[in-house]
């Protein structure tokens, strides 16, 4: 993912907390922002997208916001649980899927 | 349902041998895609096809060959492969090619001896 930097490449927080992933892109024609959680030995399963003209999406515990000026956007889980341990990918879709290099989240019980 | 289902979970091969990762989906979708992922990083874009022809080859060598029968099938075939090849190999496939929704199968564990 040389187009979308993810930051951090580690994060640890304690159950209930909440944690917070920030991706920066290049593209301005990018259109199309989507999350993928992968836990370990499993493909990477999508928890949720956005598209340019929505700024912020929520799914349960999980939201989405987009700063298509500023080229952010970040992942927010809260009330995190132990099986959110995982690793977390942004990524953006022009004609191709282009990935950050991951977030390794681990909750601690 | 938004199953991508993937076969085998795992292969171990040796250089000389011939095998081929095979990959299904019943969603109706145009558009699937090989990924490649190495420990630690993100999936890389292998091939790409929409409506059953090869739309997208990311410079991949040529020991790795696609082929898509029909619209719910893709297979990879692996000929002569290097240690380096050794990799988790995942399938996805959406609705179309483009800004649609991409959905993975859980991958094929593949180590080249």
């Amino acid at each position: 993912g040389e187009n979308v930097e993810q930051h951090p490449s580690t994060l640890s927080v304690q159950e209930g907390d909440s944690a917070v992933i920030k991706c920066t892109y290049s593209d301005s024609a990018s259109n199309y922002f989507p999350w993928y959680k992968q836990e370990l030995g499993k493909g990477p399963q999508l928890i949720i997208d956005i598209r340019s003209n929505v700024g912020e999406k929520k799914d349960q515990r999980i939201a989405v916001t987009l700063n298509k000026t500023a080229k952010h956007f970040s992942l927010h889980i809260t009330e995190t649980q132990p099986e959110d341990s995982a690793v977390y990918f942004c990524a953006y879709n022009d004609y191709k899927l282009s990935f950050g290099a991951g977030t390794t989240v681990t909750v601690r019980a | 349902d938004t199953e991508v289902t993937q076969t085998p979970k795992h292969l171990v091969m040796g250089m000389t041998n011939k095998k081929s990762l095979k990959c299904e989906q019943h969603m109706g979708h145009r558009a699937m895609y090989w990924y490649k992922q190495k420990a630690k990083k993100p999936p890389e874009l292998m091939f790409v096809y929409s409506y059953e022809k090869l739309s997208i080859n990311e410079s991949v060598p040529s020991r790795f060959s696609p082929e898509c029968p029909n619209s719910s099938l893709l297979n990879l075939h692996l000929h002569a492969l290097q240690p380096e090849d050794s990799a988790l190999y995942l399938c996805a496939s959406s609705q179309e090619s483009g800004i649609h929704t991409q959905y993975f199968g859980p991958g094929t564990r593949l180590t080249v001896l």
